[in-house]
């Protein structure tokens, strides 16, 4: 069965620097999303991509986020200067016209 | 604006017994309603999930849920419990944008006793 994936499982980062999360969404899906849960917290919508561009995004994401499907097979999610809150699970997810999301195992980034 | 409720943060039922999750929402037009499950260290795992039609509707692993307009509620149950269910049960909703973002409730902590 397909399934999504992510890598890697867990990234640890020093405060101010750059990550990368890495998503492979299931191939024939048309509608890519992030969610990230803060330990001990709800899954929180970030941000979702649709026809190469952002379609919605929450007030979460901002400047200091970026999404980016540099080919046919991946999803990515940069932070540019991590941040001690950034620490969280990030989910990748992802769906054709139907309203049903497949998500990923997650990332669980570390800002120290 | 829109919202999910699980009211149960946490739930212990003894192997064996009944289970009901609760899950009430808040969304003005027609929702599109989820529960997914969450084991230790994994993903999302999707349970079933209500678009239309009949409002008792089955999933994997034994569970079903049942929408009710009235009460905005989607509660999840499963009639006899095993110890493998031990895990974090989410309800969510989706939206009818564009995006089908979904918004998800606190989550509840099922344990199961022996």
């Amino acid at each position: 069965e397909p399934e999504v994936t992510q890598t890697p499982s867990h990234q640890v980062t020093q405060m101010g620097q750059e990550v990368i999360l890495r998503c492979v969404p299931i191939s024939n899906h048309l509608y890519f999303y992030w969610y990230r849960q803060i330990l001990g917290q709800k899954v929180e919508f970030l941000v979702s991509f649709y026809n190469n561009e952002i379609s919605e995004k929450s007030e979460i994401f901002d400047d200091q986020f970026s999404v980016e499907r540099p080919d046919g097979s991946n999803f990515t999610l940069k932070i540019r200067s991590t941040k001690l809150e950034d620490s969280a699970m990030y989910f990748c997810a992802s769906k054709t016209v139907t309203d049903t999301q497949y998500f990923g195992p997650g990332t669980r980034l570390t800002v120290l | 604006a829109q919202s999910v409720t699980q009211p149960d943060i946490h739930i212990t039922v003894s192997e064996g017994a009944s289970l009901e999750l609760r899950c009430n929402y808040s969304y003005g037009a027609t929702p599109y309603l989820f529960w997914y499950v969450q084991s230790p260290g994994q993903g999302l795992q999707l349970l079933l999930k209500y678009f239309s039609g009949d409002t008792l509707v089955q999933g994997i692993k034994g569970f079903e849920a049942e929408f009710k307009r009235s009460q905005s509620s989607f509660n999840l149950r499963k009639p006899s419990v095993h110890w493998s269910d031990a895990a974090e049960y989410f309800c969510a909703v989706g939206t009818s944008s564009n995006t089908g973002k979904l918004i998800f409730g606190q989550g509840t902590t099922l344990q199961v006793k022996p």
